[in-house]
């Protein structure tokens, strides 16, 4: 059964400063995900990651994959408080239908 | 395209009753999950429907069930309310293609259970 792990469950950042938030997963996961969420909102698809070694970014966002550590990064370069919202990360075991998510990181950017 | 659609948006009942949450895909969608999110457990997978049919099932008691129209709309079930019913349900439908199918989240349907 896959498990996936988060940490930390909350960062609180500067504006302007870098951080990594990390997705560690149990066995193995066809996909990777990165999702965000407002408060009070639904989820927000960020990133999908395939392969070892994979890497997307979008804005000051970037996404890795290392299969073979079983862990994905969430780079945060330069946040702003646009950013402050919770991230998850979800891995899947084929169908890209039943994901199973990490706890969430609940991120607050401050001035 | 328009996103995935969730009616209604938010919902009261009591302990006992029963309840319906409705779910539009994304056009051409034909897969649609459900999950439960709660403060104490988190985002949890509940069940699949591709073409009418469960293909996947979480770990969730009988009285939490859904079926999926010919049109790929789907509808959960929850009969005999608990309080700890009380969460937020995604609609979630897939798409994308080359491997990269990704689950695209509808607003939710907030339930609170009394």
């Amino acid at each position: 059964e896959l498990k996936v792990e988060q940490n930390p469950l909350f960062l609180s950042m500067q504006e302007g400063k870098n951080y990594t938030i990390y997705c560690n997963y149990s066995t193995t996961s066809d996909r990777l995900y990165w999702y965000r969420q407002d408060p009070g909102k639904s989820l927000e698809s960020l990133f999908v990651l395939l392969s070892n070694g994979a890497v997307k970014q979008e804005g000051r966002l970037m996404a890795s994959l290392d299969t073979k550590a079983r862990l994905s990064t969430l780079h945060i370069t330069a946040a702003v408080h646009d950013l402050s919202a919770t991230y998850f990360c979800a891995g899947d075991t084929g169908t890209a239908s039943k994901l199973t998510f990490g706890t969430g990181t609940r991120l607050q950017v401050t001035l | 395209k328009a996103g995935v659609t969730q009616t209604p948006r938010y919902l009261i009942k009591t302990r006992g009753q029963q309840v319906t949450l409705s779910c539009s895909p994304i056009s051409g969608h034909r897969s649609v999950s459900w999950y439960q999110q709660t403060p104490g457990q988190g985002l949890q997978f509940l069940f699949e429907y591709f073409s009418e049919t469960q293909r996947n099932k979480g770990n969730f008691p009988g009285r939490f069930s859904g079926r999926q129209f010919s049109n790929s709309r789907s509808e959960m079930n929850v009969s005999t309310l608990e309080l700890g019913d009380s969460a937020l349900y995604l609609c979630a439908s897939k798409g994308g293609t080359g491997g990269l199918e990704t689950q695209y989240f509808g607003p939710g349907t907030r339930l609170l259970v009394l």
